[in-house]
């Protein structure tokens, strides 16, 4: 069991390159998160997914786009990357949504854009 | 709004205990999840607590009060390895997860 892996580790792009961030989770998890984390402040959702084919906006969604096509992976898109997206990125990854259920996280990427 | 506080950073000796505090203001209260997080690496889970009073796990324990907005997470018996980020966070109405900034722990031998 891997658990929630994300690809790749560590990036560097120029300002209005484009990427894409995976995450890929092997425990047949439902709901899966993207989030950002930055100096000084908690984690903050960009976008979220329910279920294979479905994504929903999170707290901090412009200049991302996300897509579930199969359960076990959820993508994240920069389309014309900015340096205020250099951050860390973390994929998560839930069971269910009973409140109790833990979220799951990756190892991170850390995204340096110049 | 919706925030989260705990204070930013703080020091302890290895040995003794240490309390973390978390106050919240959110849009309903479905739950409190305490995680820790070592520099440069993810989040892991420490402990949930939805019901008031204090839940203990080996040398982590982790208190809530609804009616105060408030919890805590107590380490005993510190550890080198204990030197971490502790990340609170609150399941609202909406069931959406807020999170504080975390606290920063620092342990002196």
């Amino acid at each position: 069991n891997a658990g929630v892996t994300q690809t790749p580790k560590f990036r560097v792009l120029k300002t209005g390159q484009s990427m894409t961030l995976l995450c890929a989770q092997d425990m047949n998890h439902e709901y899966m998160y993207w989030y950002r984390q930055d100096p000084g402040m908690g984690l903050r959702l960009i976008h979220y997914s329910v279920g294979e084919g479905t994504t929903a906006k999170g707290e901090v969604p412009d200049g991302y786009n996300v897509s579930r096509l199969k359960k076990q992976n959820f993508l994240l898109g920069l389309e014309s990357a900015a340096p205020s997206q250099t951050s860390v990125y973390f994929c998560a990854s839930r069971r269910g949504q009973a409140d109790q259920e833990t979220q799951y996280f990756g190892p991170g990427t850390r995204l340096l854009v110049l | 709004g919706q925030n989260i506080d705990q204070p930013t950073e703080m020091t302890a000796t290895e040995g003794a205990i240490v309390q973390i505090n978390c106050t919240y203001q959110t849009s309903g209260f479905n739950g409190l999840f305490w995680y820790q997080q070592h520099a440069g690496e993810a989040p892991t889970f420490l402990s949930y607590n939805v019901l008031d009073g204090l839940e203990e796990k080996g040398r982590f324990s982790s208190f809530l009060s609804r009616s105060k907005g408030y919890s805590y997470l107590l380490l005993k018996e510190l550890q080198m390895k204990d030197s971490a980020s502790y990340l609170c966070a609150v399941i609202n109405s909406n069931y959406q997860l807020i999170w504080g900034a975390g606290t920063k722990l620092i342990i002196k031998p």
